[in-house]
Order: structure tokens, then C-alpha cells, then sequence
């Protein structure tokens, strides 16, 4: 089936550092991936919609300054959270549609961000 | 009118047993219902999913039934494995709308031996 890949699986950084997610499909384009953050036995929150060659639609309440997202290719979205801290630590999931495939989205691996 | 109402919260099931885990939802714009599969530390998997215009739909152990009047949808997994022991998700997804997926809040299956 499709693959969506996502890298790293796990990072931990330092309070005030920033932290770079990558979200690439692997064998389809995808002009639209979506990124989620997950607390734990929680479900998906959407936190945003990214565009490939336009800017990111954020869901209410989501800093963009924060969260800053860049879909540069149809297969590559990543999701950067600058100035990291403790309360941003998080699975964050990103997920891309293969419209060949159907509605369904795929999604990646998931990313365990720790900030200490 | 965005929700999708899911139940139980949590499931515990003998092997060789029916797992069901039922889905409400009040947005009639969905058009397409997705179940994922998430087990720990990993990210969600399509399981199954079904249309409205369908009312089952079933692929090797796992079925979808679907009540288009009642606006509910469930997930039934026969015969129940430790190795199904994960987290289901039930979804609602209006196609040409915004597509973004409405997730329910989840269900912690487990399977036991």
C-alpha cells in the first residue's frame, strides 16, 4: 500500500531549541498532507492542512508562528516547532492522501518529541 | 455537528471472540467512513472503510455495518486475535469539502489469550 514516511521517530531536545519533522510519501504525490499532535490515549487533533506551494491552513487555536510548516514538493512536508518547550512534547503525526487510492489517508509513523 | 461519537471507551475481549466498537455521527455531509488501527508508539493505519450508499462491508475478519437513517456505523472484528490488541479509530470524511478527516475519540481493544 501507500507509504508515508516520517522522520525522526523520536527526538529530545532542549527547552528553546527548534526541531524539524519531515513528512515525505513515498510513492505517490501529495499535494495536501495534514499534521496532528496526539496526547496520550487521546485522539488525533488536526493541527494543520499543508499545501504543496502554498502556505499552511492552521486549525483554530494553533500558532503558526509556532508551528511552522513548509510543504516545498509533492512529496516532502515538514512540520518545524520552534523555541521547543517542555509543554510542546507530543506525538506528532502527519498523514497524505493518495486520491488513486481512495478518500482514505495514509499516515506516518508518528514523531515522540521531548523537550526537557 | 462535526462529531463523531465513538463507544466503547475501552473493550476487553476473549480470543476467538467478536470485537464491536459502534460510531455515531451528526454531520450528513460525511461521505466516506474510514476505521483506523493505531498500536502503541505507531501511527494510525486504514483499516477498513466504507461509503454511505453501502450498508456492510467486510474484508477477511473485519466488517463495517452501516445504518444510513440512524447515522451509525460499527466495526466488527470476529474472531478476535491478542494480535488485533490496539487502539481503533472511527472516522468521517466529507470528499470535496475540507477534507479532513473528524475522528472519534477511540477504542482501546484488548484481546486477551
Amino acid at each position: 500500500g501507500a507509504v508515508v514516511s516520517q522522520h525522526p521517530s523520536r527526538v529530545i531536545c532542549k527547552s528553546g531549541t527548534s526541531v524539524k519533522i519531515e513528512c515525505r510519501s513515498l510513492d505517490f504525490q501529495a499535494t495536501t498532507m495534514f499534521w496532528y499532535r496526539q496526547f496520550p490515549k487521546q485522539s488525533l487533533m488536526l493541527m494543520a492542512t499543508s499545501n504543496e506551494g502554498s502556505k499552511a491552513t492552521y486549525e483554530q487555536g494553533v500558532e503558526k508562528d509556532k508551528f511552522l510548516i513548509n510543504h516545498a514538493s509533492l512529496t516532502l512536508s515538514t512540520l518545524t516547532v520552534t523555541s521547543a518547550h517542555p509543554e510542546d512534547s507530543s506525538f506528532y503525526i502527519c498523514s497524505a492522501r493518495d486520491l488513486s487510492r481512495g478518500p482514505g489517508a495514509f499516515f506516518g509513523q508518528g514523531t515522540r518529541l521531548t523537550v526537557v | 455537528q462535526q462529531q463523531v461519537k465513538q463507544s466503547p471507551q475501552s473493550l476487553i475481549v476473549q480470543k476467538g471472540g467478536i470485537s464491536i466498537i459502534n460510531c455515531a455521527y451528526e454531520n450528513t455531509a460525511f461521505d466516506y467512513f474510514p476505521w483506523y488501527q493505531q498500536f502503541p508508539g505507531k501511527g494510525p493505519a486504514l483499516l477498513i472503510a466504507i461509503r454511505p450508499d453501502v450498508s456492510e462491508k467486510k474484508e477477511g475478519r473485519f466488517t463495517i455495518s452501516f445504518n444510513k437513517s440512524a447515522k451509525q456505523f460499527s466495526l466488527h472484528i470476529m474472531d478476535s486475535q491478542p494480535g488485533d490488541s490496539a487502539t481503533y479509530f472511527c472516522a468521517g470524511l466529507t470528499q470535496g469539502g475540507s477534507e479532513k478527516l473528524v475522528f472519534g475519540k477511540g477504542t482501546k481493544l484488548t484481546v486477551n489469550p
